[in-house]
């Protein structure tokens, strides 16, 4: 079984439109992460949240916004795409503050 | 703030030695080491907590400098399964709010 599950794992599309991308995790984990990694392979923190908190890197544009069913699942929504939004984006679960176990990615292209 | 790893690339030969090294001017709470190979997704090798401690996970170890905030990875008698990118991720104090990620390091293994 997949701990750390993504779909889609590539995503094209045009400026302008919204997407989603889904996460879930088998791990019974208390806390998922989105991470976004550039083009220069920099890994960069988006969002972290648990059943108390969402804690939100300053720097993120509010067109992105994390929505979380339940435990198991953290969505990404991305309004009004960019160019500059093209990357992979990684979810990632851990119990409490400890290693994070990461999802296959999803490769989003923006044209 | 970026904790600052080093070096940037190493080539070794097989069953060579390699160390890699990660730095923060602020105060850690803990150091995390992953490796990405190209087009997967970031593996979690291990955490370090302050306190100083070491750790080993087969041929691989490291250390954790408190007083320095500092951590350095060791590759023992490198294989080819070895080869990848390392990233040191870093936390400070208070909730979880995720990893704060270094460039990486690449790292090649010839046989």
């Amino acid at each position: 079984d997949t701990a750390v599950s993504q779909t889609p794992k590539y995503l094209v599309t045009q400026m302008g439109n919204d997407k989603s991308i889904k996460c879930e995790q088998n791990l019974g984990h208390d806390t998922m992460y989105w991470y976004k990694q550039d083009s220069k392979k920099f890994l960069k923190i988006m969002f972290s949240y648990n059943n108390k908190e969402l804690i939100i890197n300053e720097t993120v544009p509010n067109r992105f916004s994390p929505k979380s069913p339940d435990k198991a699942h953290l969505n990404l929504h991305i309004n009004s795409l960019e160019l500059g939004d093209s990357a992979v984006y990684f979810c990632a679960s851990s119990q409490g503050r400890g290693g994070k176990y990461f999802g296959p990615g999803t490769r989003l292209t923006v044209t | 703030q970026q904790p600052v790893q080093s070096p940037q690339a190493v080539i070794l030969r097989e069953g060579e030695d390699a160390v890699i090294n990660c730095s923060s001017s602020k105060a850690l709470y803990s150091v995390h080491w992953y490796r990405q190979k190209h087009g997967e997704a970031p593996v979690f090798l291990m955490i370090l907590l302050k306190g100083g401690e070491q750790k080993g996970h087969d041929k691989i170890s490291a250390s954790f400098n408190e007083k320095k905030q500092q951590s350095s990875l060791y590759l023992t008698a490198s294989q080819l399964s070895y080869s990848g990118t390392y990233f040191c991720g870093t936390e400070q104090g208070g909730g979880a709010d995720g990893l704060t990620f270094g460039k990486g390091t690449h790292l090649i293994i010839q046989p």
